[in-house]
């Protein structure tokens, strides 16, 4: 199965929060991140968490790590249609040098 | 600016056609990696190089080839062995030292089979 589980879809209205989740299997990993990739375009780190943290504010973003259930999950607060696009959790595979492993993502569709 | 850059953007390969990718960053990062995606599924890892005359297979190596001769530098080469090469194509590097050993990423190359 995946290392990394997200969910597919999420819709919101314009100025209500999203949280999208994600699910880790490595218990070993050191960062977990946040990455938002807009149709046709590479992915843009959004954030990162270090595993000895549980939480993370940046600006609208909020980064909630639980690593008893290997849990992430990202808030977007007053989320904006600007926002639409799809959402990438990764974690990292240190025997691989660094490799990421990513979620199959998780497309957020903003309805104005 | 710095950054990674990949091109081309688009690209079509006929049938049995080796095509190179190209991807060039001037941030020296040291780590170099390929990413394949494809719709509805996650980035899946090809080849990355750690350094320079060094690379290593990724889960889905079949099928291309990579070279490093170049810190900046990380090609792809899609062969005619790979049987499902469509689909976009993901270029990225980091600075092992960095913080959070942030991984960038270039804005990808579609390459189609025609």
């Amino acid at each position: 199965g995946e290392d990394v589980e997200q969910s597919l879809f999420l819709s919101v209205r314009e100025g209500d929060s999203s949280v999208i989740n994600c699910t880790y299997t490595d218990s070993s990993s050191t960062y977990l991140y946040w990455y938002k990739q807009e149709p046709g375009a590479g992915l843009q780190l959004l954030t990162y968490i270090f595993s000895n943290m549980d939480m993370k504010q940046d600006q609208r973003l909020t980064v909630l790590l639980n690593k008893k259930d290997k849990h992430l999950s990202l808030r977007i607060a007053d989320t904006q249609t600007g926002d639409s696009a799809i959402y990438f959790c990764a974690e990292t595979k240190m025997e691989y040098g660094n490799k990421l492993v990513f979620g199959a993502g998780t497309i957020l569709r903003v309805k104005s | 600016d710095g950054g990674i850059t990949q091109s081309p953007k688009y690209l079509f390969r006929k049938e049995g056609q080796n095509v190179t990718l190209s991807c060039e960053q001037n941030l020296n990062h040291d780590a170099m990696y390929w990413y394949r995606q494809d719709p509805g599924q996650g980035l899946r890892l090809i080849y990355y190089s750690q350094i320079v005359n060094d690379f290593q297979k990724g889960d889905i190596a079949e099928g291309y080839s990579v070279s490093r001769e170049k810190k900046e530098s990380f090609p792809l080469t899609v062969t005619s062995a790979q049987k499902n090469p469509t689909a976009f194509y993901l270029c990225a590097s980091n600075d092992r030292g960095g913080s959070g050993n942030t991984i960038y990423f270039g804005e990808g190359s579609w390459l189609t089979v025609v």
